[in-house]
């Protein structure tokens, strides 16, 4: 299996510009998470999808953040207008279930200049 | 929300030396897994581990669950093992602690 897939690796944007991450599950996998990694806040969940349902969005920061899983096999994240402390990484991962052992990907690393 | 706390926050080595990496966690959980990120960012998976021990290679890891926390052995240390190590344990949802950062050098 080719892992999950994300896209694009980098991200440069002009602030207020819109912004699209792109991620690939593991086949045959549930459950899908976004994460945003930074340096003054570590890894922390965003949302959390169980069949292609959200199921908590507790962590996305504000109405600025969107995500949506489409299928089985492909979720987006979108953040409009974009900001400059939205900078990070930004993983995906899945996993069989929600409580089985969870792959990331790659990440996008964003910079919003 | 779950508390994750990892010891040391960072740890320098000489190569060949043995070391062990620990976290502690404040609630049961159902799933606790090790990862390493490398300096090129990538989250690398090493154990799942919701209890007892496993070993890969130079690396091992025990889970006591009972007694909520895990620890990471890594012998005979290599320059390729430095890097971040998270643990993250699943209560609902996956919680990362802040991470050991291991440099090793020659």
């Amino acid at each position: 299996d080719a892992g999950v897939i994300q896209s694009p690796r980098h991200e440069v944007t002009e602030m207020g510009q819109e912004v699209t991450l792109r991620c690939k599950p593991i086949s045959g996998h549930n459950s899908l998470f976004w994460y945003r990694q930074t340096m003054m806040r570590g890894l922390e969940l965003l949302i959390y999808f169980n069949n292609n349902v959200p199921i908590d969005d507790s962590g996305m920061p504000e109405d600025r953040f969107s995500a949506k899983m489409p299928n089985a096999s492909f979720s987006t994240l979108k953040i409009q207008p974009s900001e400059p402390r939205d900078s990070a990484v930004y993983f995906c991962a899945s996993s069989r279930t929600g409580n089985t052992e969870a792959f990331f990907g790659q990440g996008t690393r964003l910079t919003v200049v | 929300g779950i508390q994750v706390e990892q010891s040391p926050p960072d740890l320098i080595l000489q190569e060949g030396a043995n070391s062990t990496l620990r976290c502690n966690f404040s609630d049961s959980v159902n799933n606790l897994q090790w990862f390493h990120q490398n300096p090129w960012g990538q989250l690398i998976n090493l154990f799942y581990i919701p209890s007892g021990t496993k070993q890969n290679g130079r690396l091992s890891a025990t889970t006591v669950a009972t007694e909520r926390y895990s620890l990471l052995y890594i012998s005979s240390s290599q320059t390729t093992d430095s890097g971040v190590y998270f643990c993250a344990v699943e209560y609902s949802t996956l919680t990362f602690g802040k991470g050991t950062m291991l440099l090793v050098s020659p």
